[in-house]
Parts: structure tokens; C-alpha cells; sequence
């Protein structure tokens, strides 16, 4: 069965940047791709971006200046940071794994990071 | 971004009771391969999301056939012949045939 555990900070200073690790257990990062979806408290999903584990990514438009995306094969890891983070940013940070048919399959618990001094 | 409209926006349902969820997208979900990226997730409260149907109408592994979808080009609908106590919560609809985008959700409760 595969899992996917964040991993990170729960709270992030203002104008800091906010860096998540998300571990995948039970099955290879190969062969997928790679999200990060969030979801602010009481609000819907936003899509934030993925990785191929041959490292070719694409971001939301309105994140991409701020996002970057990485994925370590050797430890089964992909990880996120969002620099300049704002009060807005703050939401549950979920990992998922997207399949060839372009759904989101298996997802993490989600962890919640807060924007806050 | 392709805009996804789900209504309504929040749905009480009978227990037993078929109940419906429509998606609507801003432009075509039709793919250069000819294949509609579009999904359908369902969330409970203080739970991650988890997927139901992907591809319009493809039940991933382990839902219960109680759940359908359906549709084409921009209009997407997702069925529950029978409502049970567990599938209260929310429900989105996500295309990814561009940069993946969701719908705002529909909650869906019991009368």
C-alpha cells in the first residue's frame, strides 16, 4: 500500500520560506508524478505544482514566482518550497501522487503550516 | 486557468436516497490525445481528499459502484444511486487536461 507522509515546519514567519518534505513508502517514486495541493483552513484545493521524478515540473501561475519543486529518487522524497510566505499561505500542505491518467491517487494526512510572527 | 463550477454547493441528502453533483468547465476538457482528464474526489471532515472517479467515469480501486460519472466536453456529473451515512463530506471535481484546477466543492450532509 502506498503512503505519503509530509514532514516540515508547522509555522513559518512572514517574508520566510516555507520548505516541506513529503516521503513515499510502499511503492517506487518512479513512474509517477509528484503534487502539492493545499487547502486553506474552512477553503477548497489549490493545485500548487508537480515533478516527474525526471524532474521536469510545472506550477500554478499565480505561486510559480515564489515555488520550486525537487524530488531525491535515492530517498524516495519530493519536497517544496514557497519563499516570501504571507498570512494567505497559510493552509493544510497536502503531498499526493498523480497517475498517467492525471488523477491524484494516493494522498498524505496533510500537514498545516501557519504564516504568523 | 480552466475554471471549474461545481453545483449545487451544498446538497441535503435522505439516507437511501440517490443524490447528484454536477461540474461544469470554463472550455473543453477534450486532451490533443482525445483523452477528459477529469475527476471526481470526495473528502470527510479533518480527512485528506480521496479519489473516487478519474477520467470521467473510471471508479478507482475500492469505491463502491453506488458511485458514477459521467459526461463529456464541459459538463460532468457524478451520481450516488443510494446515499449511505459515510458519504457525507465534501466533493470536488478536478480537471488536469491543463494546469490542474478544482471546483469549489459541494457538501454534501444528511436531512
Amino acid at each position: 500500500q502506498v503512503q505519503l507522509q509530509e514532514s516540515g515546519p508547522g509555522l513559518v514567519e512572514p517574508s520566510e520560506t516555507l520548505s516541506l518534505t513529503c516521503t513515499v513508502s510502499g511503492g517506487s517514486i518512479s513512474n509517477y508524478y509528484w503534487t502539492w495541493i493545499r487547502q486553506p483552513p474552512g477553503k477548497g484545493l489549490e493545485f500548487i505544482g508537480y515533478i516527474y521524478n525526471s524532474g521536469s515540473s510545472d506550477f500554478n501561475p499565480s505561486l510559480k514566482s515564489r515555488v520550486t519543486i525537487s524530488v531525491d529518487t535515492s530517498k524516495n522524497q519530493f519536497s517544496l518550497t514557497l519563499s516570501s510566505v504571507t498570512a494567505a499561505d497559510t493552509a493544510v500542505y497536502y503531498c499526493a501522487r498523480g497517475t498517467y491518467t492525471r488523477a491524484t491517487d494516493y494522498w498524505g494526512q496533510g500537514t498545516l503550516v501557519t504564516v504568523s510572527s | 486557468d480552466i475554471v471549474m463550477t461545481q453545483t449545487p454547493l451544498s446538497s441535503p441528502v435522505t439516507l437511501g436516497q440517490p443524490a447528484s453533483i454536477s461540474c461544469r468547465s470554463s472550455q473543453s476538457l477534450v486532451d490533443s490525445d482525445g483523452n477528459t482528464y477529469l475527476s471526481w474526489l470526495h473528502q470527510r471532515p479533518g480527512q485528506p481528499p480521496r479519489l473516487l472517479i478519474y477520467k470521467i467515469s473510471n471508479r478507482f480501486s475500492g469505491v463502491p459502484d453506488r458511485f458514477s460519472g459521467s459526461g463529456a466536453g464541459t459538463d460532468f456529473t457524478l451520481k450516488i444511486s443510494r446515499v449511505e451515512a459515510e458519504d457525507v463530506g465534501v466533493y470536488y471535481c478536478m480537471q488536469a487536461t491543463q494546469f490542474p484546477t478544482f471546483g469549489q466543492g459541494t457538501k454534501l450532509d444528511i436531512k
